[in-house]
């Protein structure tokens, strides 16, 4: 079957940094998305990596390894305004989108 | 960018009811959105693939006769909730593929739906 866990919730300090880890077992792989969404709102689009790597944008940055299934998001210079869910999301052989259940992000002043 | 819009962005309705929630391309044309259901504390969960002139495609364990949805032009696609029921009370929400590449999608602010 398709699976991609990450962790449930995760806290961090205001002017940290944290890292929100994926990984991922899905049928084939054409690409890794993370989304943020505040609650009772869409996913905002954050960034997809393809190829293994980091890509950086701003404050956040994202990582991919195929080989190990697996992701990374990394949060800089937190705000409390990112205090939001995370979601990662694989778009597997048949382009479809498998989505995580989200890692809920505590920001703490 | 491109905007999706939904509506009603919130609903709550009676038990055995039905509900209608519109999706709309504002300022492009998609021959294709998605509808997704999201639980609580749960991941997005695709529901059907909605297709301009076309009948939808329902993922598994989707029932096509509760949950109808219309794509009757390239900005439109509405989900009609059929006989509604608490176990239906879930955010609806409904996305469309980027115009300029393969993967992103635009998603709308989501409809909740609360039947009581």
């Amino acid at each position: 079957g398709q699976n991609i866990d990450q962790p449930t919730e995760m806290t961090a300090t205001e002017g940290a940094i944290v890292q929100i880890n994926c990984t991922y077992q899905t049928s084939g792989f054409n690409g890794l998305f993370w989304y943020q969404q505040h609650a009772g709102e869409a996913p905002t689009f954050l960034s997809y990596n393809v190829l293994d790597g980091l890509e950086e944008k701003g404050r956040f940055s994202s990582f991919l390894s195929r080989s190990k299934g697996y992701s990374y998001l990394l949060l800089k210079e937190l705000q409390m305004k990112d205090s939001a869910s995370y979601l990662c999301a694989v778009l597997d052989s048949n382009y479809q989108l498998i989505w995580g259940a989200g890692t809920k992000l505590i920001i703490k002043p | 960018g491109a905007v999706v819009s939904q509506h009603p962005s919130w609903v709550i309705c009676k038990s055995g009811t039905s509900v209608k929630i519109e999706c709309r391309s504002l300022d492009f044309q998609a021959t294709t959105m998605f509808w997704y259901r999201q639980f609580p504390k749960q991941s997005l969960m695709l529901m059907a693939t909605s297709n301009e002139g076309s009948k939808a495609t329902y993922e598994q364990g989707v029932e096509k006769d509760k949950f109808l949805i219309n794509h009757a032009s390239l900005t439109l696609s509405t989900l009609t909730v059929t006989s509604a029921h608490p176990e239906d009370s879930s955010f609806y929400i409904c996305s469309a593929p980027s115009l300029h590449n393969s993967y992103e999608q635009y998603f709308g602010p989501g409809t909740r739906l609360t039947v009581t």
